[in-house]
């Protein structure tokens, strides 16, 4: 079973629409929880970072994170095209740093 | 400004050649990592440092030589024991002081072989 999961998609929302990303870990005692966004042929970017069961906003980025379901999810409000890329959800256990292999978002305008 | 630079964005090998990417952080930060990423795949760890002197294998670290002289500097040698090295090689770097410890990516190399 791998660390991190991830639907790979592909994602695709109109413009306007609220994106729905979602992340799944098997580490119980996993304890942070990132979100990155990469655009085709670039590096990741952190977008997002959450530590506490509930949720966090970040302008139109909103984490959310349910550590007894082992379940970690972003919405994106208000998508613009400038959002379509590739997700990538990363979670911490001990020292160890385990990565999905992405959600591909596509907004269509 | 503070950040990760690698070096040279685009890299062309022979086949049998060793080539060697540079990574260096003025984050001031423990911890350095270098990824590959194939095109549609994740992130495959291949060498971690978490302070100088010492590094840890990754999953997939046949092929692959690192040093950590210097904290700020974690060059990635890829030798010719590699068999498909073309993929696109990104170093990352965190530091290990507090609780959080996100990781911080460079922009990454993008290695052919011809």
């Amino acid at each position: 079973q791998k660390e991190v999961e991830q639907n790979s998609g592909p994602l695709s929302v109109p413009e306007g629409a609220i994106a729905s990303l979602n992340c799944t870990y098997s580490d119980r005692v996993s304890q942070s929880f990132f979100w990155y966004r990469q655009y085709s042929g670039k590096s990741p970017e952190l977008i997002m970072s959450i530590y506490s069961n509930g949720d966090k906003e970040d302008g139109r980025f909103t984490a959310q994170l349910n550590k007894a379901s082992q379940y970690v999810s972003l919405l994106i409000r208000d998508s613009q095209p400038s959002d379509s890329a590739t997700y990538l959800c990363a979670v911490i256990g001990g020292r160890q740093f385990y990565f999905g292999t992405g959600t591909s978002l596509t907004v269509i305008p | 400004d503070g950040g990760i630079t690698q070096s040279p964005k685009y890299l062309f090998r022979k086949e049998g050649q060793n080539v060697t990417l540079s990574c260096e952080q003025n984050l001031n930060h423990d911890a350095m990592y270098w990824y590959r990423q194939d095109p549609g795949q994740g992130l495959r760890l291949i060498y971690y440092s978490q302070i100088v002197n010492d590094f840890q294998k990754g999953d997939i670290a046949e092929g692959y030589s690192v040093s950590r002289e210097k904290k700020e500097s974690f060059p990635l040698t890829v030798t010719s024991a590699q068999k498909n090295p073309t993929a696109f090689y990104l170093c990352a770097s965190s530091s290990l002081a507090g609780y959080y410890n996100e990781q911080f990516f460079g922009p990454g190399t993008r290695l052919t072989v011809l």
